[in-house]
This record gives structure tokens, C-alpha cells and sequence, in this order.
């Protein structure tokens, strides 16, 4: 079956430290995207990609990067500047950009954050 | 600006009683509208979406929502509430380049 998979489930950072989440799709999707979301916040969208090699900045982009090599993997790295990471992550995707799209985005189970 | 407003954080309702989650929209265009669900340290579920054909929209579980441009509103609704319907659920509005918006949630508990 396709999806998305996102590892590890549960994720622990010491100060200082960089760690990085893995998201990987096998739905051809050429867009995905990398969501935050803190109890009573809904999600915020942290960076999202249309195509590789390519990605853009979300609404909270600061302390975070990412890359895109390959269309089927859209890694996360919680750098030590992100102050507040505990957070659960969630990775999606999508058929990619149009205008005023209507394709919606399909998510991985998440990868929660906590600090030591 | 494009915003979504889930209009109650919980909601509780007894099993087999009829289900309505508020969602009111603001939009400067035609939106494309969706309803996912989320259970506990899960991703997140499509339940619906509305993409300007009808406006009454049918989903999974029983679910469906009515699409009300003179009130702004995409209220998500259920017949008849089932146990399994305990869950956190999200209104979601589609911008240009498929960025979504998402409204803050509601907790819907449903008691036996």
C-alpha cells in the first residue's frame, strides 16, 4: 500500500543538540510538506517543497532546515536554535501545485518531539 | 487573508445522537475546503472535501458537510454518533500552491 512513513515515532534532544526526522513517501506525489502542531494550535506549516532540489519557507520556518535529493524523502533537521522543539512533527504530501489547488494532502503518523 | 474558525474546542454528544462541528471561513476566492480527523499520536485522516461542484459533500464514516457561501460556513455533520467518532477533527482551508490553513480543532468526546 502507499503512504507516508515517518520515523522515528518518538524522538529525544538534548541542548544543543541537531536531530533530524525522516519522512519518506511512495505515493509519487511531487509536493510535501513538514507541520507542527502544538495542543490547541492547530497545524503550522514549518517548509514545504513542489519539486526536488526546490523548497520554500512556511509560516515558522526559524530553527529548522530541510532538504529534498530525492521526490520520495523530505528530511527534517530540529536545529539547536529552535528554542521550544518539543512538538508533535507531521509530514505530508501531496499531487503537487496548481492554482487555487484542490488536491488534498495525505500524512504520515508523526514523529514526537521532546527535550531532555 | 484566508482564515478558517472552528467555532467550539469540545464537544460532547451521546452515542447515537446526531453529531455538528462548526466551521465558518473567510476566503477572497472560490476555496477548496476539507475535513480531516485525527486519533491520539496519529496523522491526520480526510474525511471530505468540497471543491465547488456540489455543496452538499459526502464522506467517509458517515460524514458530511454543506458548503454555505452566503454564510461563510462548512459544518461538518453525522447522523448518528458511533464511539469510534472520539476524535479531534479540523477544518481546512486550500490556498494558492495547495498550502493549507487549518482551523485550531475540535475534541469530539461521545459518551455511552
Amino acid at each position: 500500500d502507499g503512504g507516508i512513513t515517518q520515523s522515528p515515532k518518538y524522538l529525544f534532544r538534548k541542548e544543543g543538540q541537531n536531530v533530524t526526522l525522516s519522512c519518506e513517501q511512495n505515493l509519487n506525489h511531487d509536493a510535501m510538506y513538514w507541520y507542527r502542531q502544538d495542543p490547541g494550535q492547530g497545524l503550522r506549516l514549518i517548509y514545504y517543497s513542489q519539486i526536488v532540489n526546490d523548497f520554500q519557507k512556511g509560516d515558522i520556518a526559524e530553527g529548522y532546515s530541510v532538504s529534498r535529493e530525492k521526490k520520495e524523502s523530505f528530511p527534517l533537521t530540529v536545529t539547536s536554535a529552535q528554542k521550544n522543539p518539543t512538538a508533535f512533527y507531521l509530514c505530508a504530501s501531496s499531487k503537487g501545485q496548481a492554482l487555487y489547488s484542490n488536491q488534498p494532502q495525505h500524512f504520515g503518523d508523526g514523529t514526537r518531539l521532546s527535550i531532555l | 487573508a484566508q482564515s478558517v474558525t472552528q467555532l467550539d474546542s469540545h464537544v460532547s454528544v451521546s452515542e447515537g445522537t446526531p453529531v455538528l462541528l462548526r466551521c465558518n471561513y473567510s476566503s477572497s476566492y472560490s476555496p477548496s475546503l476539507f475535513w480531516y480527523v485525527q486519533h491520539p499520536n496519529k496523522g491526520l485522516q480526510l474525511l471530505l472535501k468540497y471543491t465547488s461542484a456540489a455543496t452538499l459533500v459526502k464522506g467517509i464514516n458517515g460524514f458530511e458537510a454543506e458548503f454555505k457561501k452566503s454564510e461563510t460556513s462548512f459544518h461538518l455533520t453525522k447522523p448518528s454518533a458511533h464511539m469510534s467518532d472520539a476524535a479531534e477533527y479540523f477544518c481546512v482551508v486550500s490556498l494558492y500552491g495547495n498550502k493549507l490553513v487549518f482551523g485550531a480543532g475540535t475534541i469530539l468526546r461521545v459518551k455511552s
